[in-house]
């Protein structure tokens, strides 16, 4: 099966600035999703994208996260203004109906 | 709210040990569930997909068993290697579309030893 890549693998960026993790390339799968792994912590669920349009959101995925397939086949996570606490491994993945399927993350970290 | 909870939280064996991993969740109408292998500072690993009416997957020296009714899962692996020193994740899912949505175990450390 493709894999699922992700881009970059480390991002620094100042707080307040805006950030975004790309997910490339996508099969034609219909489920995507992005998790957050905070160091130490649980994988967390932040959002499911079903054919072109968010699903599911958790708590975690305020008004501050975006989500977009701009091109039909790259998946991004957008996140406008930076907090500290937003460090993390961000995790893009493909699921259902064989399971999921994870990118190797990229690694946030907000400064 | 469904609850996944992983134990023990870490293990240290000596090389050749079988071992088991536990997973535990709260609601066992689960649609799936999903073991996972994760390297330090790495994306998550695919091992062993179980789906609900299934009782057990296995896949080289690894084996998942899920007793739904208990809410209960256990990951067998034989004759342990220190290549198989990571961190282990369980997950389920509770149905397609807006319940697909994995929820993760806090994880097993897993450490062989020569």
């Amino acid at each position: 099966e493709p894999e699922v890549t992700q881009t970059p693998s480390h991002q620094v960026t100042q707080m307040g600035q805006e950030v975004i993790l790309r997910c490339v390339p996508i099969s034609n799968h219909l489920y995507f999703y992005w998790y957050r792994q905070i160091l130490g912590q649980k994988v967390e669920f932040l959002v499911s994208f079903y054919n072109n349009e968010i699903s599911e959101k958790s708590e975690i995925f305020d008004d501050q996260f975006s989500v977009e397939r701009p091109d039909g086949s790259n998946f991004t996570l957008k996140i406008r203004s930076t907090k500290l606490e937003d460090s993390a491994m961000y995790f893009c993945a493909r699921g259902l109906p064989y399971g999921y399927t994870f990118g190797s993350g990229t690694r946030l970290t907000v400064v | 709210k469904q609850e996944v909870t992983q134990i023990p939280a870490a293990l240290s064996v000596p090389e050749g040990e079988n071992l088991v991993l536990n997973c535990s969740f709260t609601d066992s109408a689960i649609y799936n569930l999903q073991w996972f292998r994760q390297d330090p500072g790495k994306g998550l690993t695919s091992l062993l997909l179980i789906q609900s009416s299934q009782r057990e997957q296995t896949s080289g020296r690894l084996n998942a068993s899920l007793d739904k009714s208990s809410g209960r899962s256990t990951l067998y692996i034989a004759a342990s290697q220190p290549g198989d020193s990571a961190t282990y994740l369980c997950a389920v899912t509770l149905g397609t579309g807006t319940a697909s949505k994995l929820t993760f175990g806090t994880g097993t450390r897993l450490q062989v030893t020569l």
